[in-house]
């Protein structure tokens, strides 16, 4: 079966414009996750949704980062404003249990949206 | 802030055995040990998890002391392949926001 697609592989963007990526978890998983990852450095968490509810958005950097699910599958980050430090790899995992059952379920992640910002 | 202190980086001999450790002194009773690595260019992939006894499946093992506070993955004979970030992890049994905290990994380098 398919694993977590994200699009587009890679984005180039000049500074100030806003830029959506687009996230397909592996289907059924209620569990969505968005990470940003700098180079050279691990993920970072940025945002998480049980199917379209974003529970946890205490990753997100600025208000200029926005992301939703509205049908509890597909999710996309939006960046509004984009900045040079917006410039990162932007990562969305996925998995099938809820939180309040025991997590010994692990994530599994896309390859990932090369954001630069120009 | 990650809860674990691993090496930086790591190298070894294709066909070796590859051993990562990795420290997790303050590790609660209710927490996994959890491992992903990342290959280039690619999403992190999970390795394996465990509690407190030793555990194994296709792609390693991995051992946890007795007391818990530290933990070692091994790969059996590494190849090229598994060039990459590892990742080791420590997550709470029950976890309201579920996410997993990456610190900065071990960057093993598997030589021919």
């Amino acid at each position: 079966g398919a694993g977590v697609s994200q699009s587009p592989r890679y984005k180039v963007a000049k500074r100030g414009q806003d830029v959506a990526l687009r996230c397909d978890p592996i289907s059924g998983h209620v569990s969505l996750f968005w990470y940003q990852q700098a180079l050279g450095q691990g993920p970072e968490f940025l945002t998480y949704f049980q199917n379209e509810a974003q529970l946890d958005k205490s990753g997100l950097p600025s208000d200029r980062f926005f992301a939703e699910r509205p049908e509890g599958s597909v999710s996309t980050l939006k960046i509004q404003r984009t900045q040079q430090e917006d410039s990162a790899v932007y990562l969305c995992a996925s998995t099938k249990r809820q939180p309040t059952e025991t997590n010994n379920s692990p994530l599994h992640f896309g390859n990932g949206t090369r954001l630069t910002v120009t | 802030d990650a809860k674990t202190t691993q090496p930086p980086s790591m190298d070894c001999a294709e066909g070796r055995a590859a051993n990562l450790p990795c420290n997790h002194s303050t590790i609660s009773g209710n927490e996994y040990v959890y491992w992903y690595r990342q290959i280039h260019s690619q999403g992190p992939q999970y390795i394996i998890h465990g509690l407190k006894n030793n555990e194994t499946n296709e792609m390693a093992s991995l051992i946890i002391t007795e007391d818990r506070k530290s933990s070692t993955l091994i790969l059996p004979h590494a190849t090229l392949r598994d060039t990459a970030v590892y990742y080791c992890i420590v997550r709470p049994r029950m976890d309201s926001s579920y996410k997993l905290i990456f610190g900065s990994g071990t960057r093993l380098l598997v030589r021919p």
